[in-house]
């Protein structure tokens, strides 16, 4: 069964402060390694799908990296607006194209 | 371009009612899935629909919930009767048919239901 597991559950930093947050998978078979943004009230918002490990992607003070096993998302210089939970899942090749989650960090940048 | 549509965005129901929740996927989209969050978790999928046919439904509590997709386009997800633990938010999300790299999923806002 996949499953996809994040660490820290919740993460508290001040502005500027950078870190990373983690997803360790496991799955038959990766199709992507997704993550989302989802703030209080609202549906996740997608942000970046990787493929095979080594690969990264960039937007604005996020980076996502994948390996065989986990994917991070680097937070560099984090800003009170970043403030929210991210949530990471796996898609695979196998079966429909479902996505299965992790149960998300919650993100909180103090000003 | 429109995101997908979810409606009601509140529902307060008490156990043993019924209620139902609505969804109007991106336009063109062939794949909708209904999700259900419940506090502090991550999405759960409920079922998954290939334009019309359902292609995965196997966490789906059929004793209570059902769902359809008429015409391939909208689609209801309905629960009957409603148990306390049911409270969650329930997220429809869409996505384009077709393999490869670009078949990412998008979601609605959620209907949030609370069952007293």
């Amino acid at each position: 069964e996949d499953q996809v597991t994040q660490s820290p559950e919740a993460l508290r930093l001040q502005e500027g402060e950078s870190s990373s947050l983690n997803c360790s998978y496991t799955v038959s078979g990766l199709r992507g390694l997704f993550w989302y943004r989802q703030d209080p009230g609202k549906g996740p918002e997608f942000l970046f799908t990787l493929y095979s490990a080594g690969e990264e992607k960039e937007k604005e003070r996020l980076k996502a990296t994948l390996t065989k096993k986990e994917s991070f998302l680097h937070i560099t210089a984090p800003k009170p607006e970043d403030s929210a939970t991210y949530l990471c899942a796996v898609q695979a090749f196998k079966g429909a194209q479902k996505l299965v989650f992790g149960q998300g960090t919650r993100l909180t940048i103090n000003p | 371009e429109a995101g997908v549509a979810q409606s009601p965005r509140y529902k307060i129901i008490e156990k043993r009612q019924s209620v139902a929740f609505w969804c109007n996927p991106i336009s063109g989209h062939a794949t909708l899935y209904w999700y259900q969050q419940i506090l502090g978790q991550g999405p759960k999928l409920l079922i998954q629909f290939q334009n019309n046919g359902v292609v995965d439904d196997s966490q789906l509590p059929k004793d209570r919930f059902s769902a359809e997709r008429l015409k391939g386009v909208d689609s209801t997800l309905k629960i009957q009767p409603a148990k306390l633990e049911d409270s969650a938010v329930y997220l429809c999300a869409s996505s384009s048919l077709g393999p490869g790299t670009g078949n990412t999923i998008y979601f609605g806002e959620g209907s949030w239901l609370t069952v007293v």
